[in-house]
């Protein structure tokens, strides 16, 4: 199964917004409600930031958002901050009931 | 709250077995499966398959099967990744992830490192 496809890096300003995306296929990201993103930082634990497509565990600031249209979901950051600089990493099920990564996405504010 | 505590880094030379252990606690241990996932050098996420905490069943992804298994111990509610015949490329941070189609907790990581 090869790995969903996210841009290798995305900046911004803080208080901007950016976007990552993260595209897929028909048998797993167009496919699955479960798509899921992290966030990791060096270090430490990686973080659940959104589940199921645009769910936000309980803890996880507004600021971060989530969708999907076809076989591409996205991952939006409202208000950057300093804070949110990492790798960012989508994942989703597939129809084989199997499991995949994106590449990864480094975040740098700016 | 729920943690997912790993054991420490690892050294071994290639050819040899390695064991990484992840506790979890914070919850019903048998509620939820244990992911394994590796992120090699430079690299990113690769899922490596889950396990079934109540059953013990596991579910390995394509290129870790042989060499890899998972296994549990819901006496001490703690899930183990045992790799043998270890070669160089098998140099990464290994972390459990609950929740198979969620990854909603995860570990610290464990460092493994194969060297001669």
């Amino acid at each position: 199964q090869s790995a969903l496809t996210q841009p290798a890096s995305v900046s911004g300003s803080p208080g901007q917004s950016i976007t990552i995306s993260c595209t897929g296929t028909s048998s797993d990201v167009g496919y699955s409600k479960y798509v899921s993103w992290c966030q990791l930082h060096p270090g430490k634990a990686p973080k659940l930031i959104i589940y199921e497509v645009r769910n936000r565990p309980s803890g996880v600031s507004n600021r971060f958002s989530g969708s999907k249209s076809g076989n591409t979901a996205s991952l939006t950051i409202s208000g950057l901050q300093a804070e949110d600089e990492g790798d960012y990493y989508c994942s989703s099920s597939s129809a084989s009931g199997t499991a995949v990564f994106g590449g990864g996405t480094k975040l740098t504010v700016l | 709250q729920v943690q997912l505590v790993q054991s420490g880094s690892e050294l071994k030379k290639p050819g040899a077995s390695v064991k990484v252990s992840c506790k979890a606690s914070g919850y019903t241990f048998t509620t939820n499966g244990m992911n394994w996932v590796r992120q090699a050098p430079g690299q990113g996420l690769e899922w490596m398959g889950w396990i079934n905490t109540r059953t013990g069943d596991p579910t390995y992804a394509q290129g870790f099967t042989g060499r890899f298994v998972f296994s549990v111990d819901t006496s001490v509610t703690t899930t183990y990744l045992q790799i043998s015949s270890l070669k160089a490329e098998d140099t990464a941070i290994y972390y459990c992830a609950r929740e198979p189609l969620k990854f909603d907790y995860w570990g610290q990581g464990s460092l493994v490192t194969v060297s001669s």
